[in-house]
């Protein structure tokens, strides 16, 4: 069975600071990477997706992620966050060998103003 | 496109009522929609898979008959909580996946929330 987990379940920046949430999974074969951001009172957004190809996938909104597979590891980033950053982010996964997303447990980031 | 709507967005009931929330994709047919549970500051957890005209594969621990799911077209889903109790109280997200990418991508619901006093 696949999993996901993410290792920061609470992050607290300042605004213009750097960030990496981690996420790591657990999964033999090919998988597909996700990463939704879910705003106070607002539904799951899907800031981006790797399914293959280049392993730095640019994202909506000034994110990205870095897949390393040798690490089993699919970190988003983004240079200089906003206070508009304010969410709870999602890394998920599903294999090629059937469509059930795996969600990991959440980071919930607060950018202070 | 690729947008999924949920109804009703919130909902109160009593105890022992039942609640039937829909899901539709709005401008895509939907082969597969899934049927998440999301506790206060928790993730997300996968009650159930629907495929449209079959029965509805539950993951461990969902009670088949208390979270009945229906999947009728290929454009809507609903999920009834019978009998809904306080511990019932959540936030349920639908999905729905157009089964084009070949990816496995999923399109989330706005949720609804659910509260049983």
């Amino acid at each position: 069975a696949q999993s996901v987990s993410q290792h920061n379940h609470h992050v607290i920046l300042s605004e213009a600071a750097s960030l990496e949430l981690g996420c790591n999974y657990s999964y033999g074969g090919t998988v597909n990477l996700f990463w939704y951001v879910q705003y106070p009172g607002q539904h799951l957004q899907l800031l981006l997706k790797y399914f293959s190809g280049d392993p730095l996938v640019k994202g909506i909104k000034g994110f990205e992620a870095e897949f390393i597979k040798s690490k089993f590891s699919f970190n988003l980033r983004k240079p200089s966050v906003q206070w508009s950053d304010t969410a709870e982010y999602f890394c998920a996964v599903t294999g090629n060998a059937g469509n059930m997303l795996t969600f990991g447990g959440g980071t919930r980031l607060m950018v202070k103003p | 496109g690729a947008v999924v709507s949920q109804h009703p967005s919130w909902v109160i009931c009593k105890s022992g009522t039942s609640v039937k929330i829909e899901c539709r994709s709005l401008d895509f047919q939907a082969t597969t929609m899934f049927w998440y549970r999301q506790f206060p500051k928790q993730s997300l957890m996968l009650m159930a898979t629907s495929n449209e005209g079959s029965k509805a594969t539950y993951e461990q621990g969902v009670e088949k008959d208390k979270f009945l799911i229906n999947h009728a077209s290929l454009t809507l889903s609903t999920l009834t909580v019978t009998s809904a109790h306080p511990e019932d109280s959540s936030f349920y997200i639908c999905s729905a996946d157009d089964g084009t990418s070949g990816y496995n991508e999923q399109f989330f619901g706005p949720g609804t929330r659910l509260t049983v006093l």
